[in-house]
């Protein structure tokens, strides 16, 4: 189906280990984004992406890893989970930097222990 | 620091009326600003925008206004609608750089 998926949607990981958040899109847009969403602090960007294998930091980009070595996948990697880390991540895309309306997909509720 | 501020967690109103989300910003560069709509376990959806060059924007039933002197902006509804119940975002940005967005308002549209 045509839109932007994530994966896996839940995921329960302990502290220290590595965890990859996988995000697709099946647009051709060329920017992608990582959000988290905290209770109090709405939706913040972690990283950007303008285009494959370029890719920019956000407001909270500490702990967290990108790549992009395909326009249509954004992966986001969580080099060693730490408990703030728990919290519902969404991805989107967008066609253009000007074109500001974002589509985001349906989110990934991670819980660090 | 939150640059872009929902003071109201939550808002109840009745089907048939008006519901008036607002919105408020510190950075007076920002020129671009969105409202998304978020359903439980889905991720948010594009609502309306609109400009700094705009005071008004309409869509619909939905109406976006922006007073810039105050760094405010409103998002009304008007007639609310039971499927109208999600929490409502508002996000702002100056041209070419990242959006802020806010803590969300909780929009209940009783029956």
């Amino acid at each position: 189906d045509a839109g932007i998926t994530q994966s896996p949607r839940y995921k329960i990981t302990e502290t220290g280990r590595q965890v990859t958040l996988m995000c697709h899109q099946t647009w051709s847009h060329s920017y992608m984004f990582w959000y988290r969403q905290d209770l109090g602090h709405g939706l913040r960007l972690i990283y950007y992406s303008a285009a494959a294998d370029i890719t920019d930091k956000g407001e909270v980009p500490d702990g967290y890893v990108v790549s992009r070595s395909k326009t249509e996948n954004f992966p986001l990697t969580l080099e060693s989970a730490t408990r703030s880390q728990t919290s519902v991540y969404f991805c989107a895309s967008s066609e253009s930097w000007a074109i500001y309306e974002q589509y985001f997909g349906p989110g990934t509720r991670l819980t660090v222990t | 620091d939150q640059q872009v501020k929902q003071n109201s967690p939550s808002l109840s109103v009745q089907e048939g009326r008006i519901s008036i989300l607002n919105c408020d910003y510190t950075n007076s560069m920002f020129d671009y600003f969105l409202w998304y709509k978020k359903y439980p376990a889905e991720g948010p959806t594009f609502l309306i925008s609109i400009s700094s060059i705009k005071d008004k924007n309409e869509d619909g039933r939905f109406t976006v206004f922006l007073n810039k002197s105050a760094k405010h902006l409103s998002l009304h509804i008007v007639p609310s609608q039971p499927g109208d119940s999600a929490v409502y975002f508002c996000a702002a940005s100056d041209t070419g750089n990242q959006f802020y967005f806010g803590t969300g308002t909780s929009l209940t549209v009783i029956p």
